[in-house]
């Protein structure tokens, strides 16, 4: 595609269900990145991949949160056990490589949790 | 704790007049780069700055970086409705080595421009 895919666009989910987050990069991008944005915040850290190195997976908040990136192409942020303070806006980004390359933003899935 | 921190938090001025945007970071930097964002939108990259360098500019966009102050700016000239949206400023960390390919970003600054 022409750019950074992410779906769902919303999701709302009650307190304590599973949800999955997809991130469909630019295609030949090797890094991948997911952020968190809550309201009026900046942009939280919880992971990157770069090609077939192991993730830095050192922003995850807790253990509920998790993700896998198949095939060096599509990513999934899973949380489970969801929580009120889940609820934010969740961006990835992809970009040609690490370091001195810009990245390129989806719009988002913007979480609710109830 | 975030690498980033835009100044102002917001900025409203009027068409036609020019908007300053200032970061500071905290460590060492291979680069600094400038995102904006639309609301409800993902981040849209402006323009990247090496270290090396001091001053850059890209259209209407002039962006200066101090690394003895550990500073940037980011300077709209002759603004417009159009250029409202949040700005943010976001680093790399040239120093953390596990940690490098991760860009650290500021809360940004909200610039509102009134036609």
């Amino acid at each position: 595609g022409a750019g950074v895919s992410q779906s769902p666009s919303n999701k709302v989910t009650e307190k304590g269900k599973d949800v999955e987050l997809r991130c469909d990069p630019i295609s030949g991008h090797t890094a991948l990145y997911w952020y968190r944005q809550s309201l009026g915040q900046g942009l939280e850290f919880l992971i990157y991949f770069q090609g077939n190195s192991a993730p830095d997976k050192s922003g995850l908040p807790s253990d509920r949160f998790s993700a896998e990136r198949t095939g060096g192409s599509v990513s999934t942020l899973t949380i489970q056990r969801t929580q009120q303070e889940d609820s934010a806006v969740y961006l990835c980004a992809s970009s040609l490589i690490q370091g001195n390359s810009p990245l390129h933003f989806g719009n988002g899935t913007r979480l609710t949790v109830t | 704790s975030q690498q980033g921190e835009e100044d102002p938090q917001a900025l409203s001025i009027q068409e036609g007049e020019n908007a300053t945007m200032n970061c500071s970071y905290k460590t060492s930097i291979n680069n600094l780069q400038w995102y904006r964002q639309n609301s409800g939108r993902g981040l849209v990259h402006l323009i990247l700055i090496r270290s090396n360098e001091r001053e850059k500019h890209s259209g209407r966009l002039r962006v200066t970086l101090d690394t003895s102050k550990k500073s940037s700016s980011l300077l709209i000239t002759a603004s417009r409705a159009a250029d409202t949206a949040s700005y943010f400023c976001a680093t790399d960390a040239s120093d953390r080595g596990s940690t490098l390919g991760r860009l650290y970003f500021g809360r940004g600054t909200q610039l509102t421009v009134w036609p």
